[in-house]
């Protein structure tokens, strides 16, 4: 089964900082782009960062620039998102997702981990 | 970059067809034909119901279907059912600087 799963979200101050993490299996990870894609409460999606196959590119939204970093091991079937500096406005529920190229869809998302930023 | 537009609710009877309309401008939904459809239930992940304006992924129903005229993308769904009910949401390409915009989603309710 083609899955993506997310983890190591939780409660952090302020100006902290988490490890994301998504692991994937039923499919050749090391084929794909991968993303990062955001919810805050009751809001809508937002795309944050993605990472082509061997790692080479990263981008990122502006909003995150500078304080977020995107990272993949294809050995270990995992992508990463190093967010540091973190703030309110960063609480969300945050998705993996596939796709095979930039502006390709996304076809298969993991089930969130929720990221929550307060005092 | 801002957000597609999109309704923030477009309601129908069961069977009915409805349509959700997503406004972009010249440099995303008018300059690529990579627009895609998510569907998203409460509590869950969104799912992909249509990709590159109109295609429809393997076990996605037919009565799901899709559209582009200009800067603005579209979202039919025919023989309206229950289980239609759901927050969807359109994303296009935005060019490699940008990339992905989402639009603001539409919830649907079905009466």
């Amino acid at each position: 089964e083609v899955q993506l799963v997310e983890s190591g979200g939780g409660l952090v101050q302020p100006g902290g900082s988490l490890r994301l993490s998504c692991a994937a299996s039923g499919f050749t990870f090391s084929s794909y782009w991968m993303s990062w894609v955001r919810q805050a409460p009751g809001k809508g999606l937002e795309w944050v960062a993605n990472i082509k196959q061997d790692g080479s590119e990263k981008y990122y939204v502006d909003s995150v620039k500078g304080r977020f970093t995107i990272s993949r091991d294809n050995a270990k079937n995992s992508l990463y998102l190093q967010m540091n500096s973190l703030r309110a406005e960063d609480t969300a529920v945050y998705y993996c997702a596939r796709q095979e190229y930039p502006g390709d869809a996304f076809d298969i998302w993991g089930q969130g981990t929720m990221v929550t930023v307060s005092s | 970059q801002s957000a597609l537009t999109q309704p923030a609710s477009v309601s129908g009877s069961p069977g009915q067809s409805i349509t959700i309309s997503c406004t972009g401008t010249s440099s995303d939904v008018g300059s690529y034909n990579l627009v895609s459809w998510y569907q998203q239930h409460p509590g869950k992940a969104p799912k992909l119901m249509i990709y590159e304006v109109s295609k429809r992924p393997s076990g996605v129903s037919n009565r799901f279907s899709g559209s582009k005229s200009g800067n603005t993308a579209s979202l039919t769904i025919s023989g309206l059912q229950a289980e239609d009910e759901a927050d969807y949401y359109c994303c296009s390409y935005a060019g490699s600087s940008t990339f992905d915009v989402f639009g603001t989603g539409t919830k649907v309710t079905v009466l």
